[in-house]
């Protein structure tokens, strides 16, 4: 069974420019959630799917990013215009139930704005 | 809101010696409680989680921790440690009807000496 995967693995921009992150989730699992870790800082969550449908973006920094899950299968989160803060590390990951259920990790998209 | 705090952002052992790798949550109700593990160029991986069954959680790798309401902590050891235990350990918690999102302490760097 393939895992979590994330593509690019690693983007350089400059900023005022836009970049456009993905993630295809586990076959079947229907929540998908975004979290993302700035240099020195915690991991932080930034929104969750179930299927299509945003569940919370409670976590989501600003209009400035913009995530999207079609037809419930890979979703994409879209920064624009970036800025120099928003370089970090995006990690995806999805679960077929919520709660104490594991959530499976990719491997995370390093975004380096300058 | 709930929060997690990992004691150490480096912890260093020598090969053999035990692993404690400290967790404190802040949750007025006992919450799912995980802790991650990440190498290098890898996306994070589940080593165990409490969903408050049994409050000695044994994981993968030789890994345990232990649920303790009264501290709020969710230590996590290991008795002896291997080269290849070197890695971040990130702890985290989930709370009830909060749609699975967690919450990452800051992580912890493990560096095993030969």
């Amino acid at each position: 069974e393939a895992g979590v995967t994330q593509f690019p693995s690693h983007s350089v921009i400059e900023k005022g420019q836009t970049v456009t992150l993905r993630c295809d989730p586990i076959s079947g699992h229907d929540n998908l959630y975004w979290y993302r870790r700035v240099m020195g800082k915690e991991i932080k969550f930034l929104l969750h799917f179930v299927k299509e449908s945003k569940q919370d973006e409670s976590g989501m920094p600003n209009n400035r990013f913009l995530a999207e899950r079609t037809g419930g299968t890979y979703s994409t989160l879209k920064v624009q215009p970036a800025e120099l803060e928003d370089s970090g590390v995006y990690f995806c990951a999805s679960s077929q139930e919520q709660g104490g259920y594991e959530q499976y990790f990719g491997p995370g998209t390093r975004l380096t704005v300058t | 809101a709930q929060s997690v705090t990992q004691l150490g952002s480096h912890v260093s052992v020598s090969e053999g010696a035990l692993v404690l790798l400290r967790c404190n949550y802040s949750s007025s109700v006992p919450p799912y409680l995980f802790w991650y593990v990440q190498y290098p160029n890898q996306g994070l991986q589940l080593l165990l989680k409490y969903t408050s069954a049994a409050t000695l959680v044994k994981g993968i790798n030789g890994f345990e921790a232990e649920f303790k309401k009264s501290e709020t902590s969710f230590h996590l050891t290991k008795p002896s440690a291997h080269m290849s235990d070197a890695a971040e350990y990130f702890c985290a918690v989930s709370g009830y009807n909060q749609g699975g999102k967690l919450i990452f302490g800051q992580g912890t760097e493990l560096s095993v000496k030969p």
